[in-house]
């Protein structure tokens, strides 16, 4: 059964460290989705990638986030510098964009704490 | 601007019984609604959908009911069993750019939890 993969699952860090968490989604997918899910929140999302291009990063704090992907099998997502509010769990998500009634799989998450 | 919203934060049900999960959405562009579930320490995944062309649509114990004139829709389980205790997720997307929407791109509400008591 094919699966999105996410590493690290739990990062504990302190803030103004630099926080790089990877994303290896779905062979033959061609979008990919970061999200961040916090209590106030919900489900946010952060950035979409089609193709390996960045459609929409609307949702993402641009001095601090970024997002990449250096080729189809990885997926990157930083924070430099963390800060204690970048406290949550970050899914990456895959698709196919084209089919619309293939629905988006998620990964299991990154738990990322900021001290 | 919470354009997809689950107004019940939390919805106990006994076993047996039926689970009804509601989710209101803003914008009219929307024409493809999801239901992700969610365990703790997992990943959403895929429960079931439904396009704006229909107002039903059924998957074994689960329907999707969709309501366009009240731009609101809803999950039935039915019957519900304890290991349908979870976070429930509605999410919508649209075609086209219009909204700040983007195709395939998905907006969720934010969750309601369920518990199913035996």
């Amino acid at each position: 059964d094919a699966r999105v993969t996410q590493t690290p699952r739990h990062k504990v860090t302190e803030m103004g460290q630099e926080v790089t968490m990877r994303c290896q989604p779905i062979l033959g997918h061609n979008t990919v989705f970061w999200y961040r899910q916090t209590m106030m929140q919900g489900l946010e999302l952060l950035a979409y990638f089609r193709n390996r291009a960045p459609l929409d990063d609307s949702g993402m704090p641009k001095d601090r986030f970024s997002a990449e992907m250096p080729d189809a099998t990885l997926a990157t997502l930083k924070i430099q510098p963390s800060e204690p509010r970048d406290s949550a769990v970050y899914f990456c998500a895959s698709g196919l964009a084209g089919f619309r009634n293939q629905p988006q799989h998620f990964g299991d998450g990154t738990r990322l704490s900021i001290l | 601007d919470q354009q997809v919203k689950q107004n019940s934060p939390s919805l106990s049900v006994q076993e047996g019984r039926i689970s009804i999960l509601n989710c209101d959405y803003t914008n009219s562009m929307f024409d493809y609604f999801l239901w992700y579930k969610k365990y703790p320490a997992e990943g959403p995944t895929f429960l079931i959908s439904i396009s704006s062309i229909k107002d039903k649509n059924e998957d074994g114990r689960f329907t999707v009911f969709l309501n366009k004139s009240a731009k609101h829709l809803s999950l039935h389980i039915v019957p519900s069993q304890p290991g349908d205790s979870a976070v429930y997720f509605c999410a919508a997307s649209a075609l086209g750019n219009a909204g700040g929407t983007s195709y395939g791109k998905l907006t969720f509400g934010q969750g309601t939890i369920l518990t199913v008591h035996p």
